[in-house]
């Protein structure tokens, strides 16, 4: 299967520290996307990151990723209450126009 | 610009009964996935359109879901009968044509419950 795997399953951090989430995937991609979702709503697309590319940064954000190890980060410095959600990775490959979404890291931020 | 609308937000019904979910995309956008979400899992590909064609529908449970496009905009997603186990968010997304890497936006969801 090509669906990613998130770890942690869930994190749970004070407001103001950061917080790290790990996907590791199976097959070779395309790229890689990371997407939030709140309670009860769809999901948000934050950022995407190429095969060729190593690291890209937006705003708080900041992924990494290591084809040879099949895996990606996403960093959230400086985090806040509202940035508690479930975080989820997602995998594009050559070819294919569809994703594979990961099981997903349950993020708490506490005030 | 106005998001992926969905409707209606919740669904409660019996096993067995139908029940139908509507999707707008976003206006330009030619492709539109449905996924289901499982309590505590990530959005699974039921069927995928480009414009009004099926493009993949590999995961869709053809005995029971049925989806359809047919003016390759707004799209309707159908479960005949329904059982204990479709309980869940039902997804709709779209996203450009012509984008080599696949961004999708989402729309709201569905959350259906089957008693």
């Amino acid at each position: 299967s090509q669906q990613g795997e998130e770890d942690p399953q869930a994190l749970s951090i004070q407001e103001g520290e950061n917080a790290t989430m790990n996907c590791s995937y199976k097959t070779s991609i395309n790229n890689l996307q990371w997407y939030r979702q709140n309670s009860g709503r769809g999901l948000v697309h934050l950022i995407l990151i190429r095969s060729n590319e190593r690291e890209k940064h937006s705003g708080r954000l900041r992924v990494t990723l290591d084809t040879s190890k099949k895996s990606s980060s996403l960093l959230i410095t400086a985090s806040r209450a509202a940035d508690t959600a479930s975080y989820f990775c997602a995998t594009g490959k050559t070819g294919a126009n569809n994703l594979f979404f990961g099981t997903g890291t349950r993020l708490t931020v506490i005030p | 610009e106005a998001g992926v609308a969905q409707s209606p937000r919740y669904k409660i019904i019996e096993k067995r009964q139908s029940v139908a979910f509507w999707c707008n995309p976003i206006s330009g956008h030619a492709t539109l996935y449905w996924y289901q979400q499982i309590l505590g899992q990530g959005p699974k590909l039921l069927i995928q359109f480009q414009n009004n064609g099926v493009v993949d529908d590999s995961q869709l449970p053809k005995d029971r879901f049925s989806a359809e496009r047919l003016k390759g905009v707004d799209s309707t997603l159908k479960i005949q009968p329904a059982k204990l186990e479709d309980s869940a968010v039902y997804l709709c997304a779209s996203s450009l044509e012509r984008t080599f890497f696949n961004e999708q936006f989402f729309g709201p969801g569905t959350r259906l419950t089957v008693l």
